[in-house]
């Protein structure tokens, strides 16, 4: 089945403990995404990858880091996590182009 | 950087009513997506579309390329249509290189029985 998976699906966590996400995809999809969701603010794109080894920062990448290492893994770390970045998370992929994207399940994510 | 906005923000209706739900964005796409977060937060992609009409069961997207704008249509609406409905925009440059997502707030529909 395809699918994009994620975990964790809830997370509590405390100010400046590193925590990581997981995302993987079993589409061979070139294009990952990462993205936060917030009451008010809808869906923000933190961080996006092209192919493996290419990433780049998308609206609000501060506080964030990516890697790309295999094409279908695409982890979000957070190496020193803040309250300011509770939220809902979702990883999406797709092919490159304008091609249908499919999301994880998310993750909530909450920073005390 | 392109701006979408969705019409109306939060819309309450009875079971079997017509639905309408706007989006309309500031630059030129290469795709609109349409997608469905129900309550339990899961995302889902619903049409992906450049031009046209889709349609699938009851549910009917359609774009306007020159006027920036798209309506999804939910016919003989059922409360388990209830979710928040999320128009998205990318864009695909020449150069081969992409814009992710950018997602309009979304729409909170509530279909009462």
């Amino acid at each position: 089945e395809a699918q994009v998976t994620q975990n964790p699906r809830y997370l509590i966590t405390v100010t400046g403990k590193k925590l990581t996400v997981t995302c993987s995809q079993n589409m061979n999809h070139e294009y990952m995404s990462w993205y936060r969701q917030d009451p008010g603010l809808g869906l923000r794109q933190i961080y996006y990858s092209m192919n493996v080894e290419v990433t780049d920062k998308g609206d609000v990448p501060e506080g964030y880091k990516v890697s790309r290492k295999e094409k279908r893994n695409f982890p979000l770390i957070l190496e020193s996590p803040s309250p300011n970045q509770t939220s809902l998370y979702f990883c999406a992929s797709s092919f490159i182009g304008s091609y249908e994207a499919f999301f994880g399940q998310g993750t909530r994510l909450t920073v005390v | 950087k392109n701006e979408v906005e969705q019409s109306p923000q939060n819309l309450t209706a009875q079971e079997g009513e017509f639905i309408t739900i706007n989006c309309s964005y500031s630059v030129g796409i290469s795709a609109l997506h349409w997608l469905q977060q129900h309550p339990g937060g899961g995302i889902v992609s619903l049409f992906m579309l450049s031009s046209g009409k889709k349609k699938h069961g009851r549910l009917i997207a359609t774009i306007n390329i020159q006027e920036k704008h798209s309506s999804l249509h939910i016919t003989a609406s059922h409360p388990r249509d209830s979710a928040v409905y999320i128009c998205a925009v990318s864009i695909i440059y020449s150069g081969g290189g992409a814009d992710g997502l950018t997602f309009g707030k979304g729409t909170h529909l509530i279909i009462q029985p």
